[in-house]
């Protein structure tokens, strides 16, 4: 079954420090890839997304996330965290055909130190 | 241009209860998602909505039902509510555009089932 792991489960920075989230999906196939972000009290917002094309995306924010197929790979960067950067970071896939749904890793949950 | 918005908030509701939640999409789009989110997880997908058909169902129980509407908003039906379904549930909305959807979520309806 298609799965995504989010390895970080919880990560704390201080401001300025360099961002590197991972996401890792087990589809061998054609995917579509998302990174959502859920500010404290918001609702889930879209970062960036990968369709086709050149694999190192960028979203807003300052955010940008490399897709390394070899490595079913989608990580999630950002060379200097603010403290508004404090929220959940979900990773989700979506295969190009046969499905509709997003599937989910189970989200980092990021604290930025001022 | 209103984003997609969901009532109610939240819900305290007790087991074998019905419930039914509300969404409606982004303005221009057609297709509505469903996902619930419980604690600490990331959403899953329970169905999803596109000409008023149900056109993917994810690992959900019968008691998950829907419906879509000709406007293109769309009801979350769970009957015979269990202490487990207490979660978030999110409504995602899209263009219906297949490989090419990102989706779009609203804030969610807290359930809590005593």
């Amino acid at each position: 079954a298609q799965s995504v792991s989010q390895h970080n489960h919880h990560v704390i920075l201080s401001e300025a420090a360099s961002l590197e989230l991972g996401c890792n999906y087990s589809y061998g196939g054609t995917v579509n890839l998302f990174w959502y972000v859920q500010y404290p009290g918001q609702h889930l917002q879209l970062l960036l997304k990968y369709f086709s094309g050149d694999p190192l995306v960028k979203g807003i924010k300052g955010f940008e996330a490399e897709f390394i197929k070899s490595k079913f790979s989608f990580n999630l960067r950002k060379p200097s965290v603010q403290w508004s950067d404090t929220a959940e970071y979900f990773c989700a896939v979506t295969r190009v055909s046969g499905t509709y749904k997003y599937i989910f890793g189970t989200g980092t949950r990021l604290k930025v130190l001022a | 241009d209103a984003g997609v918005t969901q009532s109610p908030t939240h819900l305290i509701k007790t087991r074998g209860q019905q419930v039914t939640l509300r969404c409606s999409p982004k303005s221009g789009h057609d297709t509505v998602s469903w996902y619930q989110q419980a604690l600490g997880q990331g959403p899953q997908f329970i169905f999803q909505y596109y000409e008023e058909e149900e056109r993917q169902r994810g690992n959900f129980p019968d008691r998950f039902s829907g419906h879509q509407f000709p406007n293109y908003s769309s009801e979350l039906n769970v009957n015979a509510l269990l202490l487990g379904d207490s979660a978030l549930y999110l409504c995602a909305s899209s263009k219906g555009q297949g490989v090419l959807d990102t989706q779009y979520f609203g804030p969610g309806t807290r359930l809590t089932v005593l």
